[in-house]
């Protein structure tokens, strides 16, 4: 079974900064997925990685992943408050089975 | 706008009712979903539909009960449910296959059990 773990869970940030929020999975996972999801709505996708060393880039955000580390990062690039929200990691396996990362409550501060 | 309807938005029940949601979309997937998410955690797979067929039932107790009428409809028929049920229910769908394309979800119903 694919367990999905990222860190940090809340993480606090000043307009401007730059962090990275870490996504580890346990097992072979084919496809690795990132999602936004503001309070009281649902899942927006953001990024597909298909494959090893796969780095996707979207305004202040870009994602990357590591197959042999089993690790996936989502960095923040100069944070506006915008970008405020919850955002989940998501490995497939077993064909349509995703696993969602624990989450990351990220808040930006002006 | 999201491209997966769910409705009602929001369903507030007693533990002896009958009531189902609802889930449409029109994008041609072949592949729905129903997640369940409680507050502050993340969506938790309930059930997968392939093809019109339940692929994958994630030892979901009988009181909830899912039904995949045609390619573009798929719904969750609850009953006799219990307070801890209360959550935002996610409908999604996708293409089946090469997981080259995302999960697409609904803005979910959230339900209230009484």
């Amino acid at each position: 079974e694919l367990k999905v773990e990222q860190n940090p869970l809340f993480l606090s940030m000043q307009e401007g900064k730059n962090y990275t929020i870490y996504c580890n999975y346990s097992t072979t996972s084919d496809r690795l997925y990132w999602y936004r999801q503001d309070p009281g709505k649902s899942l927006e996708s953001l990024f597909v990685l298909l494959s090893n060393g796969a780095v996707k880039q979207e305004g202040r955000l870009m994602a990357s992943l590591d197959t042999k580390a089993r690790l996936s990062t989502l960095h923040i690039t100069a944070a506006v408050h915008d970008l405020s929200a919850t955002y989940f990691c998501a490995g497939r396996w077993g064909n349509e089975k995703l696993t969602f990362g624990t989450g990351t409550r990220l808040t930006i501060i002006p | 706008d999201t491209e997966v309807t769910q409705t009602p938005k929001h369903l507030v029940m007693g533990m002896t009712n009958k009531k189902s949601l609802k889930c449409e979309q029109h994008m041609g997937h072949r592949a729905m979903y129903w997640y369940k998410q409680k507050a502050k955690k993340p969506p938790e797979l309930m059930f997968v539909y392939s093809y019109e067929k339940l692929s994958i039932n994630e030892s979901v107790p009988s009181r909830f009960s899912p039904e995949c009428p045609n390619s573009s409809l798929l719904n969750l028929h609850l009953h006799a449910l219990q307070p801890e049920d209360s959550a935002l229910y996610l409908c999604a769908s996708s293409q089946i296959g090469d997981g080259h394309q995302p999960q697409h979800f609904g803005d979910g119903t959230r339900l209230s059990i009484l």
